[in-house]
């Protein structure tokens, strides 16, 4: 299957600062990108849905301005948590589809533990 | 999206099939079946997906129900390495804009 990483894979930061999560499909290009969240013991929470040169659009009840997404090119994706808060701490998934994907194809990352002091 | 309804969890011996039951009698003509999994602390992994038909893959196979109302997924010779959670999601083409919505899942737990 295709590969989407993630960097980085955990990143400690202090409250009130901002963390930046990369997201690479390294062998196909993606028109769409997914970010989803997923807290101990929970499943996975879909936060929003970009498509490459437009705005995310996200689902409801995530603050958009405080989780900015980014899709600039057809192989990154970029999820910025601003001002981040102890609650924001979370395993963040990011996943890709395929430009030229059928029903199934949509490959996730390995995803970016995020941990704020 | 149409819900699904899987067990929590279940257990199976190394070297069995697993067999995981989804319902799903809500999912309506143009939705598809998929099959995700998720091993501790990683990304899920896609497994399978199907529409009416039964698939099988290098992994596991699909039996969807003649009514569509369930189906169930089969890991033939489950290994210790299947531990993980299994997601049954129904969701509409992309074309459609169908997302990949999570719900609880099935832990299963493979004994030696």
């Amino acid at each position: 299957g295709a590969v989407v990483s993630q960097h980085p894979s955990w990143v400690i930061c202090k409250s009130g600062t901002s963390v930046k999560i990369e997201c690479r499909s390294l062998d196909f290009q993606a028109t769409t990108m997914f970010w989803y969240r997923q807290f101990p013991k929970q499943s996975l929470m879909l936060m929003a849905t970009s498509n490459e040169g437009s705005k995310a659009t996200y689902e409801q009840g995530v603050e958009k301005d405080k989780f900015l997404i980014n899709h600039a090119s057809l192989t990154l994706s970029t999820l910025t948590v601003t001002s981040a808060h102890p609650e924001d701490s979370s395993f963040y998934i990011c996943s890709a589809r395929a430009a030229l994907a059928g029903a199934g194809e949509q490959f996730f990352g390995p995803g970016t533990r995020l941990t704020v002091l | 999206d149409a819900k699904t309804t899987q067990p929590t969890s279940m257990d199976c011996a190394e070297g069995r099939a697993a067999n995981l039951p989804c319902n799903h009698s809500t999912i309506s003509g143009n939705e598809y079946v998929y099959w995700y999994r998720q091993i501790h602390s990683q990304g899920p992994q896609y497994i399978i997906h199907g529409l009416k038909n039964n698939e099988t893959n290098e992994m596991a196979s699909l039996i969807i129900t003649e009514d569509r109302k369930s189906s169930t997924l089969i890991l033939p010779h489950a290994t210790l390495r299947d531990t993980a959670v299994y997601y049954c999601i129904v969701r509409v083409g992309y074309n459609q804009g169908g997302k990949l919505i999570f719900g609880q899942g099935t832990e299963l737990s493979v004994k030696p």
